[in-house]
């Protein structure tokens, strides 16, 4: 069974970093592309950011209103995808997904007051 | 970046009724590649979203032959064709053709 599952959200101040991860099983991790995808209280879903997997190249990319401030990584030995937030403003409040494309975990909710 | 319109954004259904909602977005999302990259998600209350299809048309495993998706380049259409109470939830359209990725602003289907 495919599995993701977030964590390391909370309460932050505005200015202040976190590192999100998400671990995955029942898949193979290495080979998958994975973004992070956020939802802001009562709003849609905005993507954050992707990485490709290392045989693609590894490489990052992000969306406007977090380039600069989030970096994506990944651990494809310990199956595990991270997200560190840094500079946090009060409009990155939002619950913080880890997809594949099919698959999704619960979320994490990141709350920056 | 590509803008995903959706309309609806709310529709109400009575169980056994059909159930349409459209997505259009601001270029084709045809590629050279001969797919087209343009995705469903419902995410029910309090889950993450789920797959429903993939690439226009193609349902994702385990998900009822009652969802069908249709359309081309820019005009995409979901539909249900018996809406059942599980169906409740805000439908996404999303797009991968073109970095950002890109999300529909959300239909909500509530049963009446």
């Amino acid at each position: 069974e495919v599995q993701l599952v977030e964590s390391g959200g909370g309460l932050i101040k505005p200015g202040g970093s976190l590192r999100l991860s998400c671990a995955a099983s029942g898949f193979t991790f290495s080979d998958a592309w994975l973004s992070w995808v956020r939802q802001a209280p009562g709003k849609g879903l905005e993507w954050v950011g992707r990485i490709k997997s290392k045989t693609d190249g590894g490489t990052t990319d992000y969306n406007t209103p977090v380039k600069g401030r989030f970096t994506i990584s990944r651990d494809d030995s310990k199956n595990t995808l991270y997200l560190q937030l840094s500079s946090l403003k009060t409009g990155d409040t939002a619950v913080y997904y880890c997809t594949s494309g099919i698959y999704w975990g619960p979320g994490t909710l990141v709350t920056v007051s | 970046d590509i803008v995903m319109t959706q309309t609806p954004l709310s529709l109400s259904v009575t169980p056994g009724q059909p159930a349409s909602i459209s997505c259009r977005s601001s270029r084709s999302l045809l590629h050279s590649d001969g797919k087209t990259y343009l995705y469903w998600y419902l995410q029910k209350p309090g889950q993450p979203p789920q797959l429903l299809l993939s690439e226009v048309s193609n349902r994702f495993s385990g998900v009822p032959d009652r969802f069908s998706g249709s359309g081309s380049g820019t005009d995409f259409t979901l539909k249900i064709s018996r809406v059942e109470a599980e169906d409740v939830g805000v439908y996404y359209c999303m797009q991968t053709i073109q970095l950002p990725i890109t999300f529909g602003q959300g239909a909500r289907l509530e049963i009446k």
